[in-house]
């Protein structure tokens, strides 16, 4: 069963445009951790943010924020002003409390149109 | 400086070969793992090691055998290629604290091609 959902494969948006990658998973743990990660064009993974599943609170980091909301078990991703270097397939994942495993989902690839 | 290598960069053989790729981590971490990404982008994780011990090994091929050989290696020996492995495969590797897992950082990746 699938535990992390993007259910956007692909996006594409022009420069300087807002862009929000949604991001589902589903776990019946209290506690629990989701992570998003960058795959640029050149293939390296990027770690960019862990949230863990008692800190509800939004994060901003320059032009990306986090959306965290526990009662609808979404994890969204919002890059503010788009630009073409943010070209990459964006990976979110969820860590149990319990175990070593990371469940990634499918990826969204995202194109920044110049 | 970098906190997760992995040797080979690509790797190029011809089927039946055997191979093997390496990784090294230089964060001290404990524990280190191997995924593989298709062709499709999707990452599945292969294999797991805490202090050189496996604690997870996925749904692979005996084909396919992690070797551990101290807390900053785990390598990755592959016999018998066959064309459904290429891939990418990423290492990587996390700090376990209070026996919780932390973040995960990956290594380069190692694109394999078997022809």
């Amino acid at each position: 069963a699938q535990k992390v959902t993007q259910a956007q494969t692909e996006i594409s948006v022009v420069e300087k445009e807002d862009v929000t990658l949604d991001c589902v998973y589903e776990t019946r743990d209290t506690t629990y951790y989701l992570f998003w990660y960058k795959q640029p064009p050149s293939g390296e993974l990027v770690f960019l943010i862990r949230r863990n599943s008692f800190d509800e609170q939004n994060e901003i980091s320059g032009r990306y924020s986090w959306n965290f909301q526990k009662s609808t078990s979404s994890f969204n991703f919002t890059i503010t002003a788009s630009q073409v270097v943010d070209s990459a397939v964006y990976f979110c994942a969820l860590m149990f409390d319990t175990g070593n495993q990371f469940y990634f989902g499918t990826g969204t690839s995202l194109t920044v149109i110049p | 400086d970098t906190a997760v290598s992995q040797t080979p960069k690509y790797l190029v053989t011809q089927m039946g070969n055997d191979k093997s790729i390496k990784c090294e981590q230089n964060l001290g971490h404990d524990t280190m793992y191997w995924y593989k990404q298709d062709s499709k982008k999707f990452l599945k994780i292969m294999f797991s090691y805490n202090n050189k011990e496996l604690i997870i090994n996925e749904t692979v091929p005996n084909r396919f055998s992690p070797k551990s050989p101290d807390k900053a290696h785990l390598n990755l020996h592959i016999n018998s290629l066959e064309l459904g492995d290429s891939a990418v495969y990423f290492c990587a590797s996390s700090r376990v604290m209070n026996r919780k897992q932390e973040t995960q950082y990956f290594g380069p990746g190692t694109r394999l091609l078997v022809l």
